[in-house]
């Protein structure tokens, strides 16, 4: 198989505050993994990509500052939302792929986490 | 351009039935990858299957296959002997060589089927 975990599966907390969201591959290695936002009723949009060992590479518009990556070991990259504002209020959804160097490579989805910023 | 369109926002089909998801793509590359995944309400995304730019045969896992039209640029998911639980988001991706593997997404089809 080839399962992902995400970790919370839902957080509410306070402005101005960040908070941490940890996606790890359960039963394989991934050395590239994806980090999506999702508004209700709308697409995922890819917010980075995170690569083990090296700085992520974020997307255009996407805040390097305000969502830190970290992608510290071959099975957990994280996802920091910095001093958070309800603006951030999101559904972040990670994913990962066995072999991500390969553009025919399936990318497995974490849970996903409802981040609600009050 | 977008790189994939979905013109259908939402779809009914009666349970035991068939029923065709659209999907078109926009993309330069000779070599890209295409991907349909599930959304229930839950919110996690499941992949359903997936069909390679080079693939001659359609792509078929159980009760889903892809109708690749290559031609058109198409690459239409169809469900067959719908049933209760099929009712979800779907959405078509893309991934390119060119473009370093990024899972591009559709606007999505929301699902319902009819008891």
């Amino acid at each position: 198989g080839a399962v992902v975990s995400q970790h919370p599966s839902w957080v509410i907390c306070k402005s101005g505050t960040s908070v941490k969201i940890e996606c790890r591959s359960l039963d394989f290695q991934a050395t590239t993994m994806f980090w999506y936002r999702q508004f209700p009723k709308q697409s995922l949009m890819l917010m980075a990509t995170s690569n083990e060992g090296s700085k992520a590479t974020y997307e255009q518009g996407v805040e390097k500052d305000k969502f830190l990556i970290n992608h510290a070991s071959l099975t957990l990259s994280t996802l920091t939302v910095t001093s958070a504002h309800p603006e951030d209020s999101s559904f972040y959804i990670c994913s990962a792929g066995k072999d991500a160097g390969d553009f025919t490579d399936t990318q497995y989805f974490g849970p996903g986490t409802r981040l609600t910023v009050l | 351009a977008q790189k994939i369109t979905q013109t259908q926002p939402g779809m009914f089909v009666q349970e035991k039935e068939a029923v065709t998801l659209d999907c078109t793509y926009d993309t330069s590359d000779q070599s890209y990858g295409l991907f349909w995944y599930k959304q229930p309400s839950s919110g996690e995304m499941i992949f359903l299957i997936y069909q390679g730019s080079y693939d001659e045969q359609n792509a078929t896992e159980g009760r889903y296959s892809l109708n690749f039209q290559k031609a058109r640029k198409s690459a239409n998911l169809v469900i067959s002997a719908s049933q209760l639980g099929d009712s979800a988001m779907y959405f078509c991706a893309i991934t390119e060589k060119d473009s370093s593997y990024k899972l591009i997404f559709g606007s999505g089809t929301r699902l319902l089927v009819r008891p």
